[in-house]
């Protein structure tokens, strides 16, 4: 009964250094989103994917990066980190799409802090 | 584009008072409507959604939340607050796309 997944729960970066933010599901579900959550500005979409092999932009894709190789793997890159990057980032997936009335089930985040 | 807002960053309640959170939407289509829920350190947990079929939708944990599209609102409310309902609330639209708004912070003073 694992639902959405994600590590690391922290992490601490160096400017100008990398990572990758797992994120897993055992739903089945095709569509997956990464959100970043700043304080009084709610959830914020980066990328999302409509299933295996498909990805596309949210509202704030800049200095991300992400693929789908399998339904149940989302990962999300940061390449170059940037201060501004210092967020709390949330994977969620969902059994439709929108407009239809699928919930989001979300993972419990990753706090990441670029210094 | 759509957008959500969530008046009041920051509600205070007494226990047992009342919860009234505020939320409206701005899609000129009804939309598909949701609150979430977040406990610290948590993610979002779904309180409830409107799908149209009622414009009074009840949820998990004694909250419900009305649709009234002429006021283009979605207010959550409890009519009894408890100390394990401080947390944060977010307000969603989904249409093309998730968009939530903001967040509200509730409070529950003993």
């Amino acid at each position: 009964n694992a639902g959405v997944t994600q590590t690391p729960k922290f992490r601490i970066l160096k400017i100008g250094q990398s990572m990758t933010l797992q994120c897993t599901q055992d739903m089945n579900h095709n569509y997956m989103y990464w959100y970043r959550q700043d304080p009084g500005m709610g959830l914020k979409l980066i990328y999302y994917s409509v299933g295996a092999g498909i990805t596309d932009k949210g509202e704030v894709p800049n200095g991300y990066n992400v693929s789908r190789s399998t339904t149940e793997d989302f990962p999300l890159r940061l390449e170059l980190a940037a201060p501004s990057q210092t967020s709390v980032y949330f994977c969620a997936s969902a059994r439709g799409p929108p407009p239809l009335n699928s919930p989001l089930h979300f993972g419990n985040g990753t706090r990441l802090t670029v210094t | 584009a759509q957008s959500v807002t969530q008046l009041g960053s920051h509600v205070s309640v007494s226990e047992g008072a009342l919860v009234l959170l505020r939320c409206n939407y701005s899609s000129s289509v009804p939309p598909y409507l949701f609150w979430y829920v977040q406990y610290p350190n948590q993610g979002l947990q779904l309180l409830l959604k409107y799908t149209s079929a009622a414009t009074l939708v009840k949820g998990i944990n004694g909250f419900e939340a009305e649709f009234k599209k002429s006021e283009t609102s979605f207010h959550l409310t409890k009519p009894s607050a408890h100390m394990s309902d401080a947390a944060e609330y977010f307000c969603a639209e989904s249409y093309d796309k998730v968009i939530f708004g903001p967040g509200t912070s509730l409070s529950v003073i003993p």
